[in-house]
């Protein structure tokens, strides 16, 4: 399975965009590219998936370079209760649970 | 609507007891996970099921883990013996599809103490 790559914080302001890019070098044709948050004292949540180009939908954008070595999630104009950490995934039908999920992204939103 | 549930939300046990966490998935959904989420990781796979049948278990830590799904919609996760190094979260997440990138759907978690 593809190894994923993303920072471990990132900090923001209200009202800014966030994006947070993950690194995939090794991503495979079959795979696509799957965004979770999760609150704290919560399980995951899904935001969004994408195979290539972009994808959006009203939480989130995702970008995805031709070669699909990279993706970014963008958070538009986040607030105080976008705080929380983000994880990037990748995998392909057969994947299952086997979508290795890391430590994620914390994103901490101040006013 | 109903999401997916947990029970118990908290546990605490004795290193050597044994325990049983519930998951109740939403109703129709196909596959089922369990992962478990020490603190500041994220979670780790343990096993996934399609309807009753366990197509992988890879991801048990030993043969004290163990899971069950009967009738393919219930699953209890049984840790026999247990040892500190089991606390954590416990994690049940479950997809209407087949495949492995489809939306999973988690519930709240639930969290072992063993003192």
């Amino acid at each position: 399975l593809a190894k994923t790559t993303q920072p471990i914080s990132m900090d923001s302001y209200e009202g800014q965009e966030v994006n947070i890019t993950c690194s995939h070098n090794n991503i495979a044709t079959n795979d696509y590219i799957t965004w979770y948050q999760q609150f704290p004292s919560q399980g995951p949540r899904f935001i969004i998936q994408g195979y290539k180009t972009k994808v959006t939908n009203e939480v989130a954008s995702l970008f995805i370079p031709a070669d699909r070595k990279s993706s970014t999630l963008s958070l538009p104009r986040v607030s105080l209760s976008d705080t929380a950490v983000y994880y990037c995934l990748v995998g392909d039908e057969g994947s299952w649970g086997k979508f290795q999920f890391g430590a994620g992204t914390q994103v901490v939103v101040t006013p | 609507g109903a999401g997916v549930s947990q029970s118990p939300r908290y546990k605490v046990a004795k290193r050597g007891q044994d325990v049983a966490l519930r998951c109740d998935p939403i109703s129709g959904h196909v596959s089922l996970f369990w992962y478990q989420q020490a603190l500041g990781q994220g979670p780790e796979f343990l096993t996934y099921f399609q309807n009753e049948a366990q197509l992988d278990k890879s991801g048990l830590p030993s043969d004290r883990f163990f899971a069950e799904r009967p009738e393919g919609s219930v699953s209890t996760l049984k840790i026999q013996r247990t040892q500190q190094e089991d606390s954590a979260v416990y994690l049940c997440a479950s997809s209407l599809g087949l495949a492995g990138y489809d939306e999973q759907f988690f519930g709240p978690g639930t969290r072992l103490t063993v003192l």
